[in-house]
C-alpha cells in the first residue's frame, strides 16, 4: 500500500524556519518525482515545488523560489521542504504528492502537515 | 502562469440527480506531445485531495463509473451521473500541460 506521511508542521514566527518531512512507503521512492501542494485555511491548492527522482532537478513557485529547498533522501524514502524567511502568507497545510510517471499529474497525496506562521 | 477558472463554484445537487461543472484554461491544454495533461481531483471535508480523473477522462482506479470527464483544447467538464451522498467536496481541476501545473479555485458540491 502507498503511503506518504508528512511531519514538521508547526506554528512558527515571521521570518522564521522550518524543515518538513515526507516519509513514503510501498512503491520505490526513487523512480518518482515528488512534490509539495499547500493549501491556505479555506483556499485553493497551489503546487509549490517538485524534484525528480535522482534529485538533480527542482523547480519552484515563484512565491517561494529563493526561501523554500526542496530535497530528498533516497536512501530514508523522505522528501523534505526546507522554508527560510516565512510570513503569514505561508500559512497553509502542506501536502506531499507522488508524481504519476508520464501522465504529468499527481496520483497519490500525504494527509498534510500544518504550517502557521504567526507572531 | 495558465489560469484555470472553474463554474459554477458552488453546486447545489439532488441526490440521485446529475450534476456538472466546469473547467476553462487560459491557454490551451493540448501539450507539444499530442496529449492533453487535465486532471480533476476530489477533497471531501477533512480530507486530502484524491485523483478522480487524468488526462482529461481516464478514470483512476476504484474511482465510481458515475464520474465522467470530457473536453478539449480550452474547455472541460466534470460529469457525475447521479449523486450520491459522498461526493460532497470540493473538486478542483489541474493542468500538467504547462510549468508551473496549476488548479482551478475549486467547485464545492453539497447537498
Amino acid at each position: 500500500e502507498v503511503q506518504l506521511v508528512e511531519s514538521g508542521g508547526d506554528l512558527v514566527q515571521p521570518g522564521g524556519s522550518l524543515r518538513l518531512s515526507c516519509e513514503v512507503s510501498g512503491f520505490t521512492f526513487s523512480s518518482h518525482w515528488m512534490h509539495w501542494v499547500r493549501q491556505a485555511p479555506g483556499k485553493g491548492l497551489v503546487l509549490v515545488s517538485r524534484i525528480k527522482g535522482d534529485g538533480s532537478w527542482t523547480d519552484y513557485a515563484d512565491s517561494v523560489k529563493g526561501r523554500f529547498t526542496i530535497s530528498r533522501d533516497n536512501a530514508k524514502n523522505t522528501l523534505y521542504l526546507q522554508m527560510n524567511s516565512l510570513t503569514a502568507e505561508d500559512t497553509a497545510m502542506y501536502y506531499c504528492a507522488r508524481d504519476h510517471y508520464g501522465y504529468n499529474s499527481v496520483d497519490c497525496w500525504g494527509q498534510g502537515t500544518l504550517v502557521t506562521v504567526s507572531s | 502562469d495558465v489560469v484555470m477558472t472553474q463554474s459554477p463554484l458552488s453546486l447545489p445537487v439532488t441526490l440521485g440527480q446529475p450534476a456538472s461543472m466546469s473547467c476553462r484554461s487560459s491557454q490551451s491544454l493540448v501539450h507539444s506531445d499530442g496529449n492533453t495533461y487535465l486532471n480533476w481531483f476530489q477533497q471531501r471535508p477533512g480530507q486530502s485531495p484524491r485523483r478522480l480523473i487524468y488526462k482529461v477522462s481516464n478514470r483512476d482506479s476504484g474511482v465510481p463509473d458515475r464520474f465522467s470527464g470530457s473536453g478539449s483544447g480550452t474547455d472541460f467538464t466534470l460529469k457525475i451521473s447521479r449523486v450520491e451522498a459522498e461526493d460532497v467536496g470540493v473538486y478542483y481541476c489541474m493542468q500538467g500541460t504547462h510549468w508551473p501545473w496549476t488548479f482551478g479555485q475549486g467547485t464545492k458540491v453539497d447537498i
